[in-house]
């Protein structure tokens, strides 16, 4: 079975450019989240949606930050405008969720650096 | 407050041994639960083993158990028997208002576990 699909697995860009990030989720898997990863910050959670729907967006830090769930088979989490303090490790992870310890699959990551 | 605190930021074991990898966390919901993950350098978060708040027994899955002391809010990671791949960081979550539907995870900072021939 496939995992949790994401891309690019790395991106380069410079400030102010625009980036989007892309998840697929597992198949079935009816939650999906999206973390953020800094040596100073650690694993953060920035958006969580059930049935494709954002249930607590708390986490995102600022209007430059955006994320969207079009269906059950796609996330997208997008900067605009980057800046270099968005440089980190990008996290997406599914589940089911039926209540309780319903563990989160993470995807391999996508390591943006804003320079 | 943290929610989750781990204090080691880096442990050394002897292959072979057991290591135990602490984790106190913070609540005042009845109704929660503890993850462990396993972060190795390649960087994929591996979901390793949960334990339910309401759970009556610690949680095991093979070299695996959770050393859970509900009055002291820790939940210990024991490992048995490391193994050289057991390198690793290694990560304590908590999901909080579980009777409420809440999938929200908070992660502790991590513990370095360096697994010595």
């Amino acid at each position: 079975d496939a995992g949790v699909i994401q891309s690019p697995r790395h991106e380069v860009t410079e400030m102010g450019q625009e980036v989007t990030l892309r998840c697929k989720p597992i198949s079935g898997h009816n939650s999906l989240f999206w973390y953020r990863q800094t040596m100073m910050r650690g694993l953060e959670l920035l958006i969580y949606f059930n049935n494709n729907v954002p249930i607590d967006d708390s986490g995102m830090p600022e209007d430059r930050f955006s994320a969207k769930m079009p269906n059950a088979s796609f996330s997208t989490l997008k900067i605009q405008p980057s800046e270099p303090r968005d440089s980190a490790v990008y996290f997406c992870a599914s589940s089911l969720e039926v209540g309780g310890g319903d563990e989160q699959f993470f995807g391999p990551g996508t390591r943006l650096t804003v320079l | 407050a943290q929610k989750i605190t781990q204090t080691q930021p880096g442990m050394f074991v002897q292959e072979k041994e057991a290591v135990t990898l602490d984790c106190t966390y913070d609540t005042s919901d009845p109704s929660y639960g503890l993850f462990w993950y396993k972060q190795p350098s390649s960087g994929e978060m591996i979901f390793l083993i949960y334990q339910g708040s309401y759970d009556q027994q610690n949680a095991t899955e093979g070299r695996y158990s959770l050393n859970f002391q509900k009055a002291r809010k820790s939940a210990n990671l024991v490992i048995s028997a490391s193994q050289l791949g057991d390198s690793a960081m290694y990560f304590c979550a908590m999901r909080e208002g579980l009777q409420g539907g809440s999938e929200k995870l908070v992660f502790g900072k991590g513990t370095k576990l360096t697994v010595n021939p």
